[in-house]
C-alpha cells in the first residue's frame, strides 16, 4: 500500500506562474513532511519541510501549506522559473527513521 | 550533493556477472539507506543502517546484499540480477533520530542489467 500519494504526475507552468503539487498520506504517526527536487543525473535535494504542529511554511518562493485533519499537504512555487523544472518528490518520515515518498512530479516551466 | 558520493555513475552488467555499488558520506551521519528509483514509482527503500546496525531490509532480494563497514561507507552487492532490477540507485545518509532529520542524497548509480 503507497503511504504517500502524490499528483499531478506531470505538471506545465508558464513563466511567473503557479505551481502546485498536492500530496496526501494515512498514516497519522508521521510527524515530518520534507519536498525533495531532483534535477537529471543528479539525487533528490532537499527543498523545503515541514511539521503537522504548523499550517504552512514559506521559504522564498517555496510554501508547503498543511492540512491535518484532511491528512494533505502540498507545495507551491510562486513566480516559477525555468530554472525550477525539475522532478518533485514529497515525502513523509516517523521521527526521521523511515521516509515514504511519492511517485514524483515532473514539472516544467515555459519561458 | 558533494556530502555523499556514489561510484560507479553507471554500470551496465549481464544477468551473471557480480558488482558493487560503493556509497561514502562525508557528513558525519549515523545512518546510511539504499533506495531503489524506477521511473514512475515512489523511491523504494532497500536497506537501512542506523549506528551500523543493519534495522530495515523491506523484503529485498538476496540478489542484493549490503554491507556497512563503518558509519561512512555503503555497499551494495550485486549478483545473478534481473533485467528488471535496471533502475537508478540512490544511496542516501542523515542523522537519525527524534524529530525527523534531512536525509542527504549521493547522485545515484545507473544501473542496466542485459
Amino acid at each position: 500500500q503507497q503511504q504517500v500519494k502524490q499528483s499531478p504526475q506531470s505538471l506545465i507552468v508558464q513563466k511567473g506562474g503557479i505551481s502546485i503539487i498536492n500530496c496526501a498520506y494515512e498514516n497519522t504517526a508521521f510527524d515530518y513532511f520534507p519536498w525533495y527536487q531532483q534535477f537529471p543525473g543528479k539525487g533528490p535535494a532537499l527543498l523545503i519541510a515541514i511539521r503537522p504542529d504548523v499550517s504552512e511554511k514559506k521559504e522564498g518562493r517555496f510554501t508547503i501549506s498543511f492540512n491535518k485533519s484532511a491528512k494533505q499537504f502540498s507545495l507551491h512555487i510562486m513566480d516559477s522559473q525555468p530554472g525550477d523544472s525539475a522532478t518533485y518528490f514529497c515525502a513523509a518520515s516517523i521521527t526521521g527513521n523511515q521516509f515514504y515518498f511519492g511517485t514524483g512530479t515532473s514539472l516544467t516551466v515555459i519561458p | 550533493e558533494t556530502g555523499v558520493t556514489q561510484t560507479p555513475r553507471h554500470l551496465v552488467m549481464g544477468m551473471t556477472n557480480k558488482k558493487s555499488l560503493k556509497c561514502e558520506q562525508h557528513l558525519g551521519h549515523n545512518a546510511m539507506y539504499w533506495y531503489k528509483q524506477s521511473a514512475k514509482k515512489p523511491l523504494e527503500l532497500m536497506f537501512v543502517y542506523n549506528f551500523k546496525e543493519q534495522t530495515e531490509n523491506n523484503s529485498v532480494p538476496s540478489r542484493f546484499s549490503p554491507e556497512c563497514p563503518n558509519s561512512s561507507h555503503l555497499f551494495l552487492h550485486l549478483h545473478t540480477l534481473q533485467p528488471e532490477d535496471s533502475a537508478l540507485y540512490l544511496c542516501a545518509s542523515s542523522q537519525a533520530g527524534e524529530g525527523g532529520h534531512e536525509q542527504f542524497f549521493g547522485p545515484g548509480t545507473r544501473l542496466t542489467v542485459l
